[in-house]
């Protein structure tokens, strides 16, 4: 099967910047999706990732090392509206998507 | 545009009834996808759609089915729904299901296993 690990929850400041870290071992590997799922809502995109290095989005970054199976997902000056569960997910060699339990962000004022 | 919809919103089931979710899409995907969110679990697939006629298992087809007679539908159905199927479900969709391909959900049904 495979395996991929998130931490559960993270808490930080508005105004602030947070790294949500994901590590992968996966059979095959097709690239490295972020999703941001608010509660009770449908998870909606956010990036995607297939060669190493960052891609950047507004506020959202998101960087990919192949070789050290880890990618993480950057927010920058927080706002309480990205109070949300964030989902790492890997497409595998036979290109379905795998996702992670999903890492709790709660922004303080 | 609609997107995705799911129906029902939420249910709450006696065990052992037939139960089938439906799931519809306007944005002519080829690929659609069934997945189960349970608390701690994250987002695990059930079964998925390549392409209307084709189907397939994904990590927990266990206890379900689906058919995809069209491009735009794809029901999933419990044939004698158990208290442990209990969870949130997910429909998405993908254009080809293939590289970076991102997959649109449907907001989602609520079903209760009592």
């Amino acid at each position: 099967g495979q395996n991929i690990d998130q931490p559960t929850e993270m808490t930080a400041t508005e105004g602030a910047i947070v790294q949500i870290n994901c590590t992968y071992q996966t059979s095959g590997f097709n690239g490295l999706f972020w999703y941001q799922q608010h509660a009770g809502e449908a998870p909606t995109f956010l990036s995607y990732n297939v060669l190493d290095g960052l891609e950047e989005k507004g506020r959202f970054s998101s960087f990919l090392s192949r070789s050290k199976g880890y990618s993480y997902l950057l927010l920058k000056e927080l706002q309480m509206k990205d109070s949300a569960s964030y989902l790492c997910a890997v497409r595998d060699g036979d290109y379905k998507l795998s996702f992670g339990a999903g890492t709790t962000v709660t922004v303080r004022a | 545009i609609a997107g995705i919809t799911q129906a029902p919103t939420s249910q709450i089931l006696a065990a052992g009834r037939r139960m089938t979710l439906r799931c519809t899409q306007d944005m002519r995907h080829n690929a659609m996808y069934w997945y189960r969110q349970d608390l701690g679990l994250g987002l695990r697939l059930i079964h998925y759609s390549n392409t209307a006629g084709t189907t397939g298992k994904g990590e927990v087809p266990d206890g379900y089915s689906v058919s995809r007679a069209n491009t735009d539908d794809f029901p999933l159905t419990l044939a004698s729904a158990v208290p442990s199927q209990t969870s949130v479900y997910f429909c998405a969709s993908s254009d080809s299901g293939l590289a970076g391909d991102e997959q649109f959900f449907g907001p989602g049904t609520r079903l209760t296993v009592l």
